[in-house]
């Protein structure tokens, strides 16, 4: 799988829109590009992913540049709630292993 | 719908003993893959089952083993405790034939200290 590079961490004021970069020049073209955060004391949770387009959830979203090297979560109106630390990973969709690395911390402020 | 439960919540264990940690996966759920996660680190993976056979495995020694049983339920034993041991200790389920992306769901985790 390949690796993804993202920032240590990132602030973000509550209400204003929280842009979350990863980079992933190595990816495979069946590789898919999957974000997770983990929330403290708790396990991590999906949260969105995709191949090629932009994606869209109630979550969150998912920019992807066009030649896929590298990627952006949006989460729109982010809250208290959205302090975590977030990770993304590159895989493919078999259901094998998740290479978590260390992620980006973010954290909210009212 | 209960989600991946784990048991126990905490753990404390000294040198040298061994420790079951037990997972079950939510509901309609196949796959167990389970996951160390150091202190400010990212989980790593230790290994997946699938039909009661280790599907997948990543870099962790011998002394960490496991079983699924018919039930998918799973346990993760760990022998002869080293201090660097001391982590929480994630399970994930999953759908292998599911919805064709990699989508894990994770339970809260087991806290194991060993001193």
């Amino acid at each position: 799988d390949a690796k993804t590079t993202q920032p240590p961490s990132m602030d973000c004021a509550e209400g204003r829109a929280a842009n979350l970069p990863c980079n992933h020049s190595t990816i495979s073209g069946n590789e898919y590009v999957y974000w997770y955060r983990q929330i403290h004391s708790q396990g991590p949770q999906y949260i969105i992913h995709g191949l090629k387009n932009n994606e869209t959830n109630e979550m969150a979203s998912l920019i992807i540049t066009e030649d896929r090297k590298s990627s952006t979560l949006i989460l729109p109106h982010a809250t208290l709630r959205d302090t975590a630390v977030y990770y993304c990973i590159v895989g493919s969709s078999s259901g094998y292993a998740l290479n978590f690395g260390k992620g980006t911390s973010l954290l909210v402020t009212p | 719908d209960a989600g991946v439960t784990q048991s126990p919540t905490h753990l404390i264990k000294t040198r040298g003993q061994q420790v079951t940690l037990r997972c079950s996966p939510k509901s309609g759920h196949d796959t167990v893959s389970w996951y160390q996660q150091a202190l400010g680190q990212g989980p790593q993976f230790i290994f997946q089952y699938y039909e009661e056979e280790e599907r997948q495995r990543g870099n962790f020694p011998d002394r960490f083993s496991g079983h699924q049983f018919p039930n998918y339920s799973s346990e993760l034993n760990v022998n002869a405790l080293l201090l660097g041991d001391s982590a929480l200790y994630l399970c994930a389920s999953s759908l292998l034939a599911g919805v064709g992306y990699n989508e894990q769901f994770f339970g809260p985790g087991t806290r194991l200290t060993v001193l």
